[in-house]
């Protein structure tokens, strides 16, 4: 079974442009988690789609946004990036039918702003 | 303010000895724990988790405590294998809530 994949797994913008990165869930999860991951920082919530819809959002402003497809799929777009927004961000997927235990986790897209 | 913290940014143990990793929280309201492993250039995988209702679950060489008056969870491996060298972050999850609260992580190194 394949699992978690995210695109694209390395980007360079500078400040000001915007960004999209992509998610393909494991086949039958229709949850998808973003997190982003910061030196010193661990993993930080963004948002949870299920079934299209948002379902949960963390304390991240307004310039991070993300939607999800029919078929599961999700995107995450920031807007005028700055230069603390270099991370790596990590989309999880899971059933989510329950109460989240276990996230699988794709490998990340590491983006830097310059 | 880290609801979830893991104040040893690094440890380093000898192979076949135990490596105790540790956590500590702030929010009662957590009932979920969570630890997961993270290798360089992959997504975090996790190991094991524990219900607030329990003070202990194992599996194999892992094991995780959970002391709720204390606020405080560890992760102990036995023995301790140099394919054990990871990140490991603790996460915990709010009663009702799915987003997960994780930690900074720690840095196991096990020295053959």
């Amino acid at each position: 079974k394949a699992g978690v994949t995210q695109t694209p797994r390395y980007l360079i913008k500078t400040r000001g442009q915007q960004v999209t990165l992509s998610c393909s869930p494991i086949s039958g999860h229709r949850s998808v988690s973003w997190y982003q991951q910061t030196p010193g920082q661990g993993l930080q919530f963004l948002f949870e789609y299920f079934s299209e819809t948002q379902r949960n959002k963390g304390n991240f402003p307004g310039r991070f946004s993300g939607r999800q497809f029919s078929n599961s799929r999700s995107e995450m777009n920031v807007s005028t990036l700055e230069l603390g927004d270099s991370a790596l961000y990590l989309c999880a997927s899971s059933t989510g039918t329950d109460l989240p235990g276990e996230l699988f986790f794709g490998e990340g897209s590491r983006l830097t702003v310059l | 303010d880290q609801q979830v913290k893991q104040n040893s940014p690094s440890l380093s143990v000898q192979e076949g000895r135990i490596s105790i990793l540790n956590c500590d929280y702030t929010n009662s309201m957590f009932d979920y724990f969570l630890w997961y492993k993270k290798y360089p250039a992959e997504g975090p995988t996790f190991l094991i988790s524990i219900s607030s209702i329990k003070d202990k679950n194992e599996d194999g060489r892992f094991t995780v405590f959970l002391n709720k008056s204390a606020k405080h969870l560890s992760l102990h491996i036995v023995p301790s294998q140099p394919g054990d060298s990871a990140v490991y972050f603790c996460a915990a999850r709010g009663t009702g809530r799915r987003a997960l609260t994780f930690g900074s992580g720690t840095r196991l190194q096990v020295q053959p």
